[in-house]
C-alpha cells in the first residue's frame, strides 16, 4: 500500500474554500489516475494522465482542476465545491501497457 | 451506461465456505480485472484475465470468463475472515488500452464470519 501515496486522508471543507489533493507514486509508472467513489455508485474515473499529459477527462466539472507537474505527482485542486462532491478520492498509477492499476488509500472529503 | 453490474450486492458466509461474486458487461473487452476493498481503502488488485482466457487460478482466488455471456466470476475457497471486504470487476474496452481507462462495477460486499 505504500506504493501510491495520499494526503490528506480525510478532508473537510466548506463550500467557499479552495483545497488539493496530492497523491504521490514510488512505482515508476508512467500513468496517473483520479477516481471518486461515491456511496452506492461505482468508482468513477474522472481524469487520466498519461506521460503527464491529460487523455481522459470524463465530463467532470470545472470545480476539480486536476494537475500532474511530475510522471510521480497528481495534485486535484478542488474549488466551491458542492455537498454533493463529498467522497473518497482516489488516486491510482500504471505502468502504460500495464492494465494493473495501484491504488492510493483515499482521501475521504465531506462538504458542509 | 454502467459496464460491470455485479451479483450478489452482499454475501455473508461463515469462514471456511466459498463464496463466489458475478460479474456482467455490455461491451467487447480485452481483458478483466478483479480488485478487493477494505473498508474505506484504497482497492487492490487481486487477479486479470484476458479476453481469450477461460479460467485463471491464484492461491484460493478462480476466476472464470465467458465471453459469450459477457461475464465472469470470482470465487474465493476455504474463506477466511481476513477475506471480508467489498470485491469489483473492472473492465477495459476493446479500442480504450492506449488510455488505461477502467470502468468498475458497483461492487460485492462480502462478509466472512469467524
Amino acid at each position: 500500500e505504500t506504493g501510491v501515496t495520499q494526503t490528506p486522508r480525510h478532508l473537510v471543507m466548506g463550500m467557499t474554500n479552495k483545497k488539493s489533493l496530492k497523491c504521490e507514486q514510488h512505482l515508476g509508472h508512467n500513468a496517473m489516475y483520479w477516481y471518486k467513489q461515491s456511496a452506492k455508485k461505482p468508482l468513477e474515473l474522472m481524469f487520466v494522465y498519461s506521460l503527464e499529459e491529460r487523455v481522459e477527462n470524463n465530463s467532470v466539472p470545472s470545480r476539480f482542476s486536476p494537475e500532474c507537474p511530475n510522471s510521480s505527482h497528481l495534485f486535484l485542486h478542488l474549488h466551491t465545491l458542492q455537498p454533493e462532491d463529498s467522497a473518497l478520492y482516489l488516486c491510482a498509477s500504471s505502468q502504460i501497457g500495464d492494465e494493473t492499476q495501484y491504488f492510493g488509500p483515499g482521501t475521504r472529503l465531506l462538504v458542509l | 451506461s454502467q459496464q460491470g453490474e455485479e451479483d450478489p450486492q452482499a454475501l455473508s458466509i461463515q469462514e471456511g465456505e466459498n463464496a463466489t461474486m458475478n460479474c456482467s458487461y455490455k461491451t467487447s473487452i480485452n481483458n478483466l480485472q478483479w480488485y478487493r476493498q477494505n473498508s474505506g481503502r484504497g482497492l487492490v488488485h487481486l487477479i486479470l484475465i484476458r479476453s481469450n482466457e477461460r479460467e485463471k487460478h491464484s492461491g484460493r482466488l478462480r476466476v472464470t470468463l465467458d465471453t459469450s455471456k459477457k461475464s465472469s466470476s470470482l470465487l474465493i475457497t476455504a474463506s477466511r475472515a481476513a477475506d471480508t471486504a467489498s470485491y469489483f470487476c473492472a473492465t477495459d474496452a476493446v479500442g480504450s488500452s492506449n488510455t488505461g481507462k477502467l470502468i468498475f462495477g458497483q461492487g460485492t460486499t462480502l462478509q466472512v464470519k469467524p
